[in-house]
Order: structure tokens, then C-alpha cells, then sequence
């Protein structure tokens, strides 16, 4: 069974204290991992896709890196806006492609 | 541009009562997708349709139905609401194509957060 299993649950900064959120998986076979941010009340914003181990993508502060067994979002320099809750899903071949979404990790970057 | 729009954003049911969830896109996608979240669980899969014309049961379909009504518009329905179904309710879209999810990510309308007393 694919598993996705985010840390910390909950992840307190001051801002400008840079920091990384975790994502390990277990899915056979990797079609790619997506990162999302959500805001309160709202749904999931795109971030990033990567698709294979060693790939690299980076948006303004964040930065996305995956390995063969997990995935790290890199926070550098966070400011109050990044507040947010990051969800982590992986992408596996099957019946119907089956995405499994983790639990994220609710950030708050204090001023 | 509004993307995904689901309608409507609240609602409070009883028991037993009925309704339908609306999602639409102006993406020209062709696959769209019901989900819904739970507190300390991820999104979970309800239902799918990978091309207009066709749907078929993700992870936990039991307790609902859905309609492709056209390649724009993906219901959701709920005939006998169940407190186990509170929950809020996302739909989803990505391009797509015919029986595959591809790998492109989803697009996510705002949510509607459904409550059944």
C-alpha cells in the first residue's frame, strides 16, 4: 500500500529562520511527487512536481528536492506570508494512476 | 480566469436529507476528480472521471454518486447524508487524458465544507 507521512505536523518560525518540511513515501514504481500549499478555507495551491531522484525545483523561497525514499521543501528566509499548511502526494502507476495525499505540515512564520 | 468553482461553499444537512455538490471548470480539462479532507487524514479519493462519458469509484465511494454532465461540470451527490460524511469536500481537475491521471497536478476549486447533523 502507498504511504506518504509528512513532518513535523506543525512547524513554528520566527521569520528569516530558514528551515525544511519532510515528506517520506513508500510507492512502487514513482510517477511523481507533487508539493501543494493550502491556505485556511481554501484548497490546494500547485507548488511543484518532481519526478525522478536527484531533481531539483525552486519558487521564490522554496525549494524542492527528492530522493528515492522522501522529499524535503526547503524554507529559506521565511516571511509571514509563507504561513501556510504543505501537502505532499505521490503519484504511482495502477489502475487509475492513484495519487496518495500526506497530512501535511501547518507552517506559521512569526514577525 | 476562476479555474474550479464549487458551489455552494457551506452547508449544514440532516440526517437522511439529500443533496448535490456542483464543481465546474473552464480549463478545458478533460479529467476531474471529488475529494474530501478530514481532520489528521490526508485527501482522500471519492470518485473520478477521466474523460467526459466515463467515471469510476476511488478510495471511498460508498455513500455516494456522481455525474460527468459534460466535459465542464462533475456533481457529486449524497442520497442519504450520514454523519460520517461531514467533511469538506474538494473537486479537482488536471488535463489529462483518456483513463489516465498522467503525471500533471491537480487543480483544486475552494472547497465546500459540509456538515450533516
Amino acid at each position: 500500500e502507498d504511504q506518504v507521512t509528512q513532518s513535523p505536523e506543525a512547524l513554528r518560525l520566527q521569520e528569516g529562520e530558514s528551515s525544511s518540511l519532510n515528506c517520506s513515501y513508500t510507492v512502487s514504481g514513482l510517477r511523481g511527487l507533487f508539493w501543494y500549499r493550502q491556505d485556511p478555507g481554501k484548497g490546494p495551491e500547485f507548488l511543484f512536481t518532481l519526478y525522478s531522484a536527484g531533481e531539483e525545483k525552486e519558487k521564490e523561497r522554496l525549494k524542492a528536492t527528492l530522493t528515492k525514499k522522501e522529499s524535503f521543501l526547503h524554507i529559506t528566509a521565511p516571511k509571514p506570508e509563507d504561513s501556510a499548511t504543505y501537502l505532499c502526494a505521490v503519484q504511482a502507476p495502477g489502475g487509475y494512476q492513484k495519487v496518495t495525499f500526506g497530512t501535511g505540515t501547518k507552517l506559521q512564520v512569526i514577525p | 480566469n476562476a479555474g474550479v468553482t464549487q458551489t455552494p461553499k457551506f452547508q449544514v444537512l440532516k440526517t437522511g436529507q439529500s443533496m448535490t455538490l456542483q464543481c465546474a471548470q473552464d480549463m478545458n480539462h478533460n479529467s476531474m476528480y471529488w475529494y474530501r479532507q478530514d481532520p489528521g487524514m490526508g485527501l482522500r479519493l471519492i470518485y473520478y472521471s477521466a474523460s467526459e462519458g466515463t467515471t469510476d469509484k476511488g478510495e471511498v465511494p460508498n455513500g455516494y454518486n456522481v455525474s460527468r454532465l459534460n466535459k465542464r461540470e462533475f456533481s457529486l451527490r449524497l442520497e442519504s447524508a450520514a454523519p460520517s460524511q461531514t467533511s469538506v469536500y474538494f473537486c479537482a481537475s488536471t488535463p489529462g487524458t483518456s483513463g489516465l491521471f498522467s503525471n500533471q497536478p491537480q487543480h483544486f476549486g475552494d472547497g465546500t465544507r459540509l456538515s450533516i447533523l
